[in-house]
């Protein structure tokens, strides 16, 4: 089974600063197989990117993904309030079929 | 808009059994792979299952902490999804969301309906 692994654990920002999280996996994931999702309090998750790189329908540009083999990135280059969320990423495989990191939490510095 | 809204959810206790339902619209039910994914509370995100489009043979797929336990239905008739939960323990205390499924991702989610198991 594949294990992804997300960093930092919690990354404390302001508005208008970069974030970047990392997804790790234990081992080698199709660049295919590598999804992002958002998630706000009391909401469902939404997916942002899919194919490590591609944004979902309606997702603003600020959103990019990036990486291959085991090491992922998501990044938003000027943060926004509503930014502020926990993320996972999520790869499928044969068995389980979807794994998902245990999620970064992006907080207001 | 596409559309799902689960229901269903609710207190049972341990050992009981549950039948969630997942009403789909705004595409094609008949077409669609659906899974369930469920969210402890305050924790991450667990796939549960997954139901191919009858026209791909209808297939169903489990996580390993439900398998034999959990099945997953559909009805496209009346675009709905299900996830009949029997056995149940503390630990499938959880929201459950139904999820379509896109090539390897899970492109558009419900609300969720929460189960809890308690004695």
């Amino acid at each position: 089974e594949i294990v992804l692994t997300q960093s930092p654990g919690t990354l404390s920002l302001s508005p208008g600063e970069r974030a970047t999280l990392s997804c790790r996996a234990s081992q080698s994931v199709s660049s295919s197989y590598l999804a992002w999702y958002q998630q706000k309090p009391g909401q469902a998750p939404r997916l942002l990117i899919y194919g490590a790189s591609s944004r979902a329908t309606g997702i603003p540009d600020r959103f990019s993904g990036s990486g291959s083999g085991t090491d992922f990135t998501l990044t938003i280059s000027r943060l926004e309030p509503e930014d502020f969320a926990v993320y996972y990423c999520q790869q499928y495989d044969s068995s389980p079929m979807y794994t998902f990191g245990q999620g970064t939490k992006l907080e207001i510095k | 808009e596409v559309q799902l809204v689960e229901s269903g959810g609710g207190l049972v206790k341990p050992g009981g059994s549950l039948r969630l339902s997942c009403a789909g619209s705004g595409f094609t039910f008949s077409n669609a792979w659906m899974s369930w994914v469920r969210q402890a509370p305050g924790k991450g995100l667990e796939w549960v299952g997954r139901v191919k489009s009858k026209a791909d043979g209808g297939a169903t797929d489990y996580a390993a902490p439900v398998k034999g336990r959990f099945t997953i239905s559909r009805d496209d008739s009346r675009n709905t999804l299900y996830l009949q939960m029997n056995s149940l323990k503390t630990e499938d205390t959880a929201m459950y969301y139904c999820t379509t499924n896109h090539l390897w991702h899970l492109r558009y989610w419900g609300q969720g309906t929460l189960v809890t198991v308690s004695s």
